[in-house]
Protein backbone atom coordinates (compact mmCIF):
# COMPACT_ATOMS: atom_id res chain seq x y z
CA UNK A 1 0.00 0.00 0.00
CA UNK A 2 1.61 3.34 -1.08
CA UNK A 3 1.49 5.86 1.86
CA UNK A 4 0.87 9.30 1.05
CA UNK A 5 3.25 11.95 3.10
CA UNK A 6 2.29 15.85 2.82
CA UNK A 7 4.63 18.62 3.89
CA UNK A 8 4.45 21.44 6.01
CA UNK A 9 1.94 20.00 7.76
CA UNK A 10 0.60 23.54 8.95
CA UNK A 11 1.45 26.47 6.05
CA UNK A 12 1.58 30.06 7.35
CA UNK A 13 1.23 32.88 4.91
CA UNK A 14 -0.18 36.15 3.99
CA UNK A 15 -2.72 37.24 1.53
CA UNK A 16 -0.81 37.69 -2.22
CA UNK A 17 2.31 35.29 -1.35
CA UNK A 18 2.87 31.91 -3.36
CA UNK A 19 1.92 28.72 -1.45
CA UNK A 20 4.28 25.59 -2.25
CA UNK A 21 2.53 22.20 -0.74
CA UNK A 22 4.54 18.54 -1.30
CA UNK A 23 3.01 15.26 -1.32
CA UNK A 24 5.83 11.99 -1.19
CA UNK A 25 4.69 8.72 -2.12
CA UNK A 26 6.27 5.73 -0.53
CA UNK A 27 6.70 4.21 -4.09
CA UNK A 28 6.77 5.86 -7.92
CA UNK A 29 2.83 6.73 -8.57
CA UNK A 30 1.58 7.37 -11.80
CA UNK A 31 0.83 11.14 -12.77
CA UNK A 32 -2.44 10.22 -13.87
CA UNK A 33 -3.49 9.01 -10.66
CA UNK A 34 -2.65 11.76 -8.54
CA UNK A 35 -5.20 14.23 -7.07
CA UNK A 36 -5.18 17.65 -4.87
CA UNK A 37 -8.60 18.42 -2.96
CA UNK A 38 -9.48 21.80 -0.74
CA UNK A 39 -11.40 21.55 2.34
CA UNK A 40 -12.89 24.61 4.00
CA UNK A 41 -14.14 23.87 7.54
CA UNK A 42 -17.77 22.23 7.89
CA UNK A 43 -17.85 21.53 4.33
CA UNK A 44 -16.75 18.27 1.53
CA UNK A 45 -13.52 18.14 0.21
CA UNK A 46 -13.46 19.57 -3.06
CA UNK A 47 -11.38 18.74 -6.39
CA UNK A 48 -8.74 20.87 -7.57
CA UNK A 49 -6.48 18.82 -9.71
CA UNK A 50 -6.48 15.88 -11.45
CA UNK A 51 -3.87 13.70 -13.06
CA UNK A 52 -1.10 15.17 -11.32
CA UNK A 53 -1.84 18.84 -13.00
CA UNK A 54 -5.28 19.51 -14.68
CA UNK A 55 -6.95 22.12 -13.31
CA UNK A 56 -10.88 20.63 -12.17
CA UNK A 57 -13.38 22.61 -13.79
CA UNK A 58 -14.13 25.92 -12.66
CA UNK A 59 -10.97 25.90 -10.34
CA UNK A 60 -8.76 29.52 -11.11
CA UNK A 61 -5.74 29.25 -12.86
CA UNK A 62 -3.67 30.80 -10.06
CA UNK A 63 -4.04 26.87 -8.63
CA UNK A 64 -1.00 24.48 -10.38
CA UNK A 65 -0.29 20.87 -9.90
CA UNK A 66 3.43 19.13 -11.04
CA UNK A 67 5.41 16.60 -9.85
CA UNK A 68 5.89 12.57 -10.76
CA UNK A 69 7.42 9.62 -9.81
CA UNK A 70 7.49 9.93 -5.86
CA UNK A 71 7.50 13.97 -5.82
CA UNK A 72 3.93 15.96 -6.35
CA UNK A 73 3.18 19.91 -5.73
CA UNK A 74 0.82 21.74 -5.31
CA UNK A 75 1.36 25.40 -5.92
CA UNK A 76 -0.92 28.59 -5.63
CA UNK A 77 0.48 31.47 -6.98
CA UNK A 78 -1.19 34.41 -5.13
CA UNK A 79 -3.50 33.79 -2.00
CA UNK A 80 -6.34 35.17 -1.74
CA UNK A 81 -8.30 34.92 1.73
CA UNK A 82 -10.60 32.17 0.31
CA UNK A 83 -7.49 29.89 -0.42
CA UNK A 84 -7.30 30.00 3.53
CA UNK A 85 -8.15 25.91 3.95
CA UNK A 86 -6.95 22.55 4.26
CA UNK A 87 -5.60 20.24 1.24
CA UNK A 88 -4.74 16.91 0.17
CA UNK A 89 -3.41 14.98 -1.77
CA UNK A 90 -4.94 11.74 -3.24
CA UNK A 91 -3.59 8.39 -4.81
CA UNK A 92 -4.79 5.86 -6.64
CA UNK A 93 -2.86 2.50 -6.36
CA UNK A 94 -3.58 -0.72 -8.15
CA UNK A 95 -1.85 -3.13 -5.58
CA UNK A 96 -4.36 -3.67 -4.00
CA UNK A 97 -6.84 -1.38 -5.56
CA UNK A 98 -7.43 1.38 -3.53
CA UNK A 99 -7.41 5.03 -2.92
CA UNK A 100 -5.39 6.91 -0.07
CA UNK A 101 -4.97 10.34 0.93
CA UNK A 102 -2.31 12.24 2.46
CA UNK A 103 -2.36 13.52 5.89
CA UNK A 104 -3.02 17.25 4.84
CA UNK A 105 -1.54 20.41 4.66
CA UNK A 106 -3.18 23.64 6.42
CA UNK A 107 -2.80 26.51 5.02
CA UNK A 108 -3.65 29.37 7.60
CA UNK A 109 -3.54 33.21 7.41
CA UNK A 110 -0.18 34.93 8.59
CA UNK B 1 -25.04 19.44 -12.76
CA UNK B 2 -25.75 15.95 -10.75
CA UNK B 3 -26.19 16.64 -6.86
CA UNK B 4 -25.46 14.31 -4.25
CA UNK B 5 -27.73 14.30 -1.01
CA UNK B 6 -27.18 12.31 1.86
CA UNK B 7 -29.01 10.90 5.03
CA UNK B 8 -29.05 13.02 8.12
CA UNK B 9 -27.15 12.56 11.67
CA UNK B 10 -27.02 9.24 13.21
CA UNK B 11 -26.30 8.50 17.25
CA UNK B 12 -25.37 4.80 17.55
CA UNK B 13 -24.55 2.53 20.48
CA UNK B 14 -21.40 0.67 20.21
CA UNK B 15 -21.72 -3.05 18.44
CA UNK B 16 -24.98 -1.69 16.51
CA UNK B 17 -24.94 -0.69 12.63
CA UNK B 18 -25.23 2.62 10.62
CA UNK B 19 -26.78 2.03 7.13
CA UNK B 20 -26.12 6.20 5.14
CA UNK B 21 -27.26 6.63 1.94
CA UNK B 22 -26.60 9.22 -0.68
CA UNK B 23 -28.77 9.74 -3.32
CA UNK B 24 -27.97 11.38 -6.70
CA UNK B 25 -29.58 13.97 -9.12
CA UNK B 26 -29.54 15.75 -11.77
CA UNK B 27 -27.12 13.18 -13.53
CA UNK B 28 -26.44 10.23 -14.84
CA UNK B 29 -25.96 7.55 -11.74
CA UNK B 30 -25.61 4.06 -12.98
CA UNK B 31 -22.17 3.99 -14.96
CA UNK B 32 -20.35 6.30 -12.71
CA UNK B 33 -18.94 4.80 -9.28
CA UNK B 34 -20.32 6.10 -5.72
CA UNK B 35 -17.01 6.26 -3.16
CA UNK B 36 -17.56 6.62 0.78
CA UNK B 37 -14.71 8.53 2.21
CA UNK B 38 -14.91 8.96 6.02
CA UNK B 39 -13.44 12.01 8.69
CA UNK B 40 -12.99 11.39 11.88
CA UNK B 41 -13.12 14.64 14.31
CA UNK B 42 -9.87 16.68 13.12
CA UNK B 43 -8.64 13.91 11.31
CA UNK B 44 -8.09 13.57 7.39
CA UNK B 45 -9.67 11.76 4.67
CA UNK B 46 -10.15 7.85 4.47
CA UNK B 47 -11.32 6.23 1.80
CA UNK B 48 -13.66 3.25 2.43
CA UNK B 49 -14.99 1.63 -0.60
CA UNK B 50 -16.77 2.35 -3.90
CA UNK B 51 -19.65 1.02 -6.09
CA UNK B 52 -19.95 0.67 -10.02
CA UNK B 53 -24.36 0.91 -9.37
CA UNK B 54 -24.84 -0.63 -13.22
CA UNK B 55 -22.78 -4.12 -12.33
CA UNK B 56 -23.48 -3.71 -8.40
CA UNK B 57 -19.74 -4.23 -7.87
CA UNK B 58 -18.16 -3.24 -4.68
CA UNK B 59 -14.57 -2.52 -3.75
CA UNK B 60 -13.49 -1.77 -0.18
CA UNK B 61 -10.43 -0.89 1.51
CA UNK B 62 -8.98 -3.99 3.36
CA UNK B 63 -9.34 -2.20 6.77
CA UNK B 64 -13.08 -2.15 6.82
CA UNK B 65 -13.50 -6.05 4.49
CA UNK B 66 -16.09 -7.63 6.75
CA UNK B 67 -17.51 -4.61 8.34
CA UNK B 68 -18.81 -2.52 5.24
CA UNK B 69 -21.11 -3.44 2.80
CA UNK B 70 -21.63 -0.63 -0.16
CA UNK B 71 -24.90 -0.95 -2.17
CA UNK B 72 -26.93 0.59 -4.97
CA UNK B 73 -30.31 1.04 -5.88
CA UNK B 74 -30.37 1.97 -9.80
CA UNK B 75 -34.08 2.44 -9.85
CA UNK B 76 -33.49 5.63 -7.12
CA UNK B 77 -29.84 6.94 -8.18
CA UNK B 78 -28.88 6.00 -4.26
CA UNK B 79 -26.18 4.56 -2.59
CA UNK B 80 -26.01 2.96 0.55
CA UNK B 81 -22.60 2.47 2.96
CA UNK B 82 -23.76 0.24 5.76
CA UNK B 83 -21.32 -0.13 8.39
CA UNK B 84 -21.45 -2.86 11.29
CA UNK B 85 -20.06 -3.98 14.78
CA UNK B 86 -19.32 0.26 15.40
CA UNK B 87 -16.88 1.71 17.85
CA UNK B 88 -16.31 4.54 19.58
CA UNK B 89 -13.43 5.36 16.99
CA UNK B 90 -15.89 5.13 14.06
CA UNK B 91 -17.51 8.47 14.85
CA UNK B 92 -16.77 10.67 11.96
CA UNK B 93 -18.45 12.35 9.15
CA UNK B 94 -19.19 10.18 6.54
CA UNK B 95 -19.42 11.48 2.47
CA UNK B 96 -20.21 9.74 -0.55
CA UNK B 97 -18.88 11.50 -3.98
CA UNK B 98 -19.25 10.01 -7.53
CA UNK B 99 -16.15 9.81 -9.96
CA UNK B 100 -15.57 12.26 -12.72
CA UNK B 101 -15.57 9.49 -15.53
CA UNK B 102 -17.72 6.36 -15.97
CA UNK B 103 -16.39 3.27 -14.42
CA UNK B 104 -12.37 2.88 -13.60
CA UNK B 105 -10.53 4.86 -11.18
CA UNK B 106 -11.11 8.30 -11.25
CA UNK B 107 -11.51 11.25 -9.01
CA UNK B 108 -14.23 12.92 -6.87
CA UNK B 109 -16.16 15.54 -7.79
CA UNK B 110 -19.28 16.11 -6.87
CA UNK B 111 -18.86 15.27 -2.66
CA UNK B 112 -22.42 14.55 -0.71
CA UNK B 113 -22.55 17.01 2.12
CA UNK B 114 -21.53 14.24 4.65
CA UNK B 115 -23.37 12.69 7.57
CA UNK B 116 -22.15 12.89 10.64
CA UNK B 117 -22.42 9.71 12.29
CA UNK B 118 -21.44 9.51 16.55
CA UNK B 119 -21.00 5.84 18.23
CA UNK B 120 -21.75 6.81 21.96
CA UNK B 121 -22.82 4.44 24.74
Amino acid sequence: EIVLTQSPGTLSLSPGERATLSCRASQSVSSSYLAWYQQKPGQAPRLLIYGASSRATGIPDRFSGSGSGTDFTLTISRLEPEDFAVYYCQQYGSSPSMYTFGQGTKLEIK
Amino acid sequence: QVQLVQSGAEVKKPGSSVKVSCKASGGTFSSYTISWVRQAPGQGLEWMGRIIPILGIANYAQKFQGRVTITADKSTSTAYMELSSLRSEDTAVYYCARSTEPGGWYWFDPWGQGTLVTVSS
